[in-house]
């Protein structure tokens, strides 16, 4: 069980076109989901947290208008990189809770390629 | 604030057992884990302990905590060659609503 599933798992794509990442929580309700952002040999960044229904709490330094961050439903939430600049290449990831921070599960990995 | 730490690199023969360690800076830690990543993947929870805990012991997995030094650490007996993989200490705490993670030391595994 806790499977968490990401869409696609690797994308290159030009600078100045926006990118769509899926999180899927395939077999449990996530009401919190995590968008995280792992640079090389770096450990993992969390860049904004969603809860099903409402707008994304970003954490500070990430820009909301440029990491837009949608959870529309139970199991689905998806990021969307506006604008991807070469800067924007790196690896993420997304984790969905059923019951808070504390028991995350983590999908993945996307691998963005911005050229 | 929080913090942390873990060694970048280790390497262990095969077969002998692997200590990865960590501290962290914030006594209110909660809850403690490690996580393991495998090349392009995302993250695998191996265990996790609970702050009130010393020590918690899963398979070849053990996992002792110093609540006083602020000391985590990750024994893997009998290491083989699936267990190369960049290993994760993380925590959370009382007043950061987010698991916080270190950096990662990367395992590998020589005959």
């Amino acid at each position: 069980g806790a499977v968490v599933s990401q869409h696609p798992s690797r994308v290159i794509c030009k600078s100045g076109t926006s990118v769509k990442i899926e999180c899927r929580s395939l077999d449990f309700q996530a009401t919190t989901m995590f968008w995280y952002r792992q640079f090389p040999k770096k450990s993992l960044m969390l860049m904004a947290t969603s809860n099903e229904g409402s707008k994304a709490t970003y954490e500070q330094g990430v820009e909301k208008d440029k990491f837009l961050i949608n959870h529309a439903s139970l199991t689905l939430s998806t990021l969307t990189v506006t604008s991807a600049h070469p800067e924007d290449s790196s690896f993420y990831i997304c984790s969905a809770s059923a019951g808070g921070y504390n028991e995350q599960f983590f999908g993945p990995g996307t691998r963005l390629t911005v050229l | 604030g929080e913090d942390v730490e873990q060694s970048l690199f280790l390497s262990v023969r095969e077969g002998d057992s692997s200590v990865i360690n960590c501290t962290y800076t914030d006594s209110s830690s909660t809850y403690l884990y490690w996580y393991k990543q495998e090349p392009g993947a995302g993250l695998q929870l191996l265990t996790y302990i609970f702050s009130n805990m010393d020590m918690k012991q899963d398979q070849r997995l053990t996992v002792l905590l110093n609540k006083k030094d602020k000391h985590l650490s990750l024994r893997i007996a009998d290491t083989q060659t699936g267990d190369s993989a960049i290993y994760f200490c993380a925590e959370t705490t009382s007043s950061a609503s987010k698991i916080i993670f270190g950096s990662g030391t990367r395992l590998s595994i020589r005959p």
